[in-house]
């Protein structure tokens, strides 16, 4: 059974305090990892995709990686509107079988404080 | 690009009711749609996967035939919640996949709440 672990929960930062974010995984196959971003009462943003290890994509502050066990997203200089959970997804099975489900965690809810 | 819609953003019904949930993707053909459920503080637990033309595949535990999902079409998939129940309360998502990559694009989600 595939499976997700992210931590922390929740993490406060003062704006301009860079930390990462964890998520490890146990799956057969990885397909891909998957990184969103969800405000309260909304649907989860895409981030991220990351298909290999060693791989690594940035997008504004953000940054993740992947390596066989686990993946980071490093949040570098954060400001308040980077304020939210963000969601680590798994996606297994061999490239072009089967399904595209994917398994998320719990996700870490961000705070950012000015 | 990549954009999901759904509608209603949310709804109130009475206990009993159903409630009819649509989701579009709106500047693609998606092969497959997902259809979530989020409690409060909780993360996505996938109910069902649906392709078009074919019927849904549903999750351990969970009820299909309370859960009604219908792929009509490329571009849209409805979720019916039969004979709700306060418990049914919850935030419904969809996702829909396009066939040229592995990325699943989320809709804003509904609110349902069953009074």
């Amino acid at each position: 059974e595939d499976q997700v672990t992210q931590s922390p929960e929740a993490l406060r930062l003062q704006e301009g305090e860079s930390s990462s974010l964890n998520c490890s995984y146990t799956v057969s196959g990885l397909r891909g990892l998957f990184w969103y971003r969800q405000d309260p009462g909304k649907g989860p943003e895409f981030l991220f995709t990351l298909y290999s290890a060693g791989e690594e994509k940035e997008k504004e502050r953000l940054k993740a990686t992947l390596t066989k066990k686990e993946s980071f997203l490093h949040i570098t200089a954060p400001k308040p509107e980077d304020s939210a959970t963000y969601l680590c997804a798994v996606q297994a099975g061999a490239s072009g079988a089967g399904s595209y489900q994917l398994t998320f965690g719990k996700g870490t809810k961000l705070s950012v404080i000015p | 690009g990549a954009v999901v819609s759904q509608h209603p953003s949310w709804v109130i019904c009475k206990s009993g009711t159903s409630v009819k949930i649509e989701c579009r993707s709106l500047d693609f053909q998606a092969t497959t749609m997902f259809w979530y459920r989020q409690f409060p503080k909780q993360s996505l637990m996938l109910m069902a996967t649906s392709n078009e033309g074919s019927k849904a595949t549903y999750e351990q535990g969970v009820e299909k035939d309370k859960f009604l999902i219908n792929h009509a079409s490329l571009t849209l998939s409805t979720l019916t919640v039969t004979s709700a129940h306060p418990e049914d309360s919850s935030f419904y998502i969809c996702s829909a996949h396009m066939d040229r990559d592995y990325e699943q694009y989320f809709g804003p989600g509904t609110r349902l709440t069953v009074t």
